[in-house]
């Protein structure tokens, strides 16, 4: 059973597009993420939920939003893509500060 | 705040030699530490971590790291490398407060014959 799943695995769409990308988790975690990697590599935390609450955004621009129906789903809506938008989104969950973050397995956006 | 830094972006051994991937962390509080692994394509997986407690850990795949509170250091070790190992591993700090994780920049391990 996939811990943490994500879907769409890959989306190409065009600039000025809305889109979402649905994650889910079966672990009874509390707490669920979302991570922006960039070309680089680099990895960035972009919202933190903890049972349906928003705790943590780091300054995302307010195209991006985050929805938790439930603790066990966390999903990302997008409006009006821009180029700078593509990467790799992660979704994570973990149950408190000293667990680990168990992570999906990613969804490649790329915007022509 | 919070901050890592892994020194090195690119890190080539040769199989069955050491590898030493390095790590600095800065945190106002005692923090977790983690290493995770990328393997191409796919999503991050826990190496090992540090909470508390003994300050060696040791992980999956024969991956160990050390917690040096006086250096502020996490490098991550493995006496041999494996062709297996090849990939983008990533040190992280957490210090709580709704579990944000700080990830460095990464550090790409390749391993030749």
């Amino acid at each position: 059973d996939t811990a943490v799943s994500q879907t769409p695995k890959y989306l190409v769409t065009q600039m000025g597009n809305d889109k979402s990308i649905k994650c889910e988790q079966n672990l009874g975690h509390d707490t669920m993420y979302w991570y922006k990697q960039d070309s680089k590599k680099f990895l960035k935390i972009m919202f933190s939920y903890n049972n349906k609450e928003l705790i943590i955004n780091e300054t995302v621009p307010n195209r991006f939003s985050p929805k938790s129906p439930d603790k066990a789903h966390l999903n990302l809506h997008i409006n009006s893509l821009e180029l700078g938008d593509s990467a790799v989104y992660f979704c994570a969950s973990s149950q408190d500060p000293a667990q680990p973050q168990h992570f999906g397995d990613g969804t490649r956006l790329s915007i022509l | 705040a919070q901050s890592v830094t892994q020194l090195g972006s690119h890190v080539s051994v040769s199989e069955g030699a050491l590898v030493l991937l390095r790590c600095n962390y800065s945190s106002s509080v005692p923090p977790y530490l983690f290493w995770y692994v990328q393997y191409p394509n796919q999503g991050l997986q826990l190496l090992l971590k540090y909470t508390t407690g003994a300050t060696l850990v040791k992980g999956i795949n024969g991956f160990e790291a050390e917690f040096k509170k006086s250096e502020t250091s996490f490098h991550l070790t493995k006496p041999s490398a494996h062709m297996s190992d090849a990939a983008e591993y990533f040190c992280a700090v957490s210090q709580g407060g709704g579990n944000k994780l700080t990830f460095g920049t990464g550090t790409q391990l390749k391993v030749e014959l």
